[in-house]
């Protein structure tokens, strides 16, 4: 089944541990995208990533990093995590890197709380 | 920068009756714009989107949007909802940056009572 998996879907940590969401997608994708939604917001984007080794920052990318070293995976790492990074965070793929007439898919959503 | 707004972003109706959710985009390109829905505890999925052509779209379940770019507008709407139709609706626009970027509104939450 084409999908957008994310691990964890629940994650409750304190401030400062190091944490990772991994997603990871098998429709052979290239481009990938981390979003954070939060009440009254919508969905904002943190980084997205066009192809392999290639990442770039969304509209709010303080605190977070990713990387993309294969086309499947995209993790997203929050170094030292704050309680302004509560949220529930959803990772998007779609098939072509340059075109718009790109449909994104999204994952089941990862639900961050730093205490 | 772009930006996507959603006028209410609550709405609670009866079954059967009709449903319209606003949506106004601040890019005077070439835009592309979709509708996103959340259920309960699930993730979002593609309701339907506009690129080129006929202005009034058809999506999945029953909605429909039409775009009216003198308006800079994308109304969804549902003639008739049903209890299963609860969910929160995002509306989003992609202007061509960035590749794939989508701007999303701060999405409108739809309660429908049986």
């Amino acid at each position: 089944e084409a999908q957008v998996t994310q691990n964890p879907r629940y994650l409750i940590t304190v401030t400062g541990k190091k944490l990772t969401v991994t997603c990871s997608q098998n429709m052979n994708h290239e481009y990938m995208s981390w979003y954070r939604q939060d009440p009254g917001l919508g969905l904002r984007q943190i980084y997205y990533s066009m192809n392999v080794e290639v990442t770039d920052k969304g509209d709010v990318p303080e605190g977070y990093k990713v990387s993309r070293k294969e086309k499947r995976n995209f993790p997203l790492i929050l170094e030292s995590p704050s309680p302004n990074q509560t949220s529930l965070y959803f990772c998007a793929s779609s098939p072509h890197r340059s075109s718009s007439y790109n449909e994104q898919f999204f994952g089941p959503g990862t639900r961050l709380t730093v205490l | 920068a772009q930006s996507v707004s959603q006028h209410n972003h609550h709405v609670i109706l009866s079954e059967a009756a009709s449903l319209e959710l606003g949506c106004n985009y601040s890019y005077g390109g070439t835009v592309n714009l979709f509708w996103y829905v959340q259920y309960p505890g699930q993730h979002l999925q593609l309701l339907l989107k506009y690129f080129s052509g006929d202005p009034l779209v058809k999506g999945i379940k029953g909605f429909e949007a039409e775009f009216i770019k003198s308006k800079f507008s994308f109304n969804l709407r549902k003639p008739s909802v049903q209890w299963s139709d609860t969910a929160e609706y995002f509306c989003a626009v992609n202007a061509g940056a960035a590749g794939n970027k989508l701007t999303f509104g701060g999405g409108t939450r739809v309660l429908v009572k049986p």
